[in-house]
């Protein structure tokens, strides 16, 4: 089955900073990766996603990247503010079969100090 | 309002005792989903369901099952709940497997 890892578990920026949360997934067979975002004793949200035939999207501050060769992907927050802060989790979907299971990383903690 | 609902919303309980959690969506979603979520493992999906009738064992479907009877709905049955599944369980839909995932407000169980 897919195993996703993402790093680091915890991240403290300052405002206006960059953030990067790296993940990285071991079957080539997943094609889609989205980025989620759960802000404290809330639900999670999508925030940006990418396909594998795709190597890099943005979305204003929010960017990501995909690497197949070395199967990892990246989120990039930029410009970063205070209500940045919250959990964020990668995911890789895994077509197998004609079936789609989706494994998500084990999340970020991201703070961002005023 | 497009929305994900979970039902009950808190559950205490005790091992052994047979429980369901409902989950419904008015999105008309094929992909739906269930997945735990326990600190620092992250979310783990537990069972999804490609559309009607048709449903796969996630990374952690021991000790759960599912059935999806209808397109809207698809619930989780903890038949012989043990203290090892208190946990945050959240629910998703989705138009597919390679599509935004909408979760809903999740179900935080214990289980004495």
């Amino acid at each position: 089955g897919e195993n996703v890892e993402q790093h680091p578990s915890t991240l403290s920026v300052q405002e206006g900073d960059s953030a990067v949360i790296k993940c990285t997934y071991s079957d080539s067979a997943s094609n889609y990766f989205p980025w989620y975002k759960q802000e404290l004793g809330k639900r999670p949200q999508l925030i940006i996603d990418i396909r594998s035939n795709v190597g890099e999207k943005k979305d204003q501050r929010i960017a990501v990247t995909l690497n197949k060769t070395a199967k990892h992907f990246s989120l990039h927050i930029t410009e970063t503010q205070p209500e940045d802060s919250a959990v964020y989790f990668c995911a890789a979907s895994l077509n197998s079969g004609g079936y789609q299971k989706v494994t998500f990383g084990t999340g970020t903690k991201l703070q961002v100090i005023p | 309002e497009a929305q994900v609902t979970q039902n009950p919303r808190y559950l205490i309980t005790v091992t052994g005792k047979k429980l369901t959690v409902t989950c419904s969506q008015n999105m008309n979603h094929e992909y739906m989903s269930w997945y735990r979520q326990d600190p620092g493992l992250g979310l783990r999906q537990i069972y999804y369901s490609m559309n009607v009738e048709v449903t796969d064992k996630g990374d952690v479907p021991e000790g759960y099952k599912v059935s999806r009877k209808e397109k809207r709905n698809f619930p989780l049955i903890l038949e012989s709940p043990s203290p090892n599944q208190t946990s945050l369980y959240f629910c998703a839909s989705s138009f597919g497997g390679r599509e935004t995932q909408y979760f809903g407000p999740g179900t935080r169980l214990l289980v004495l």
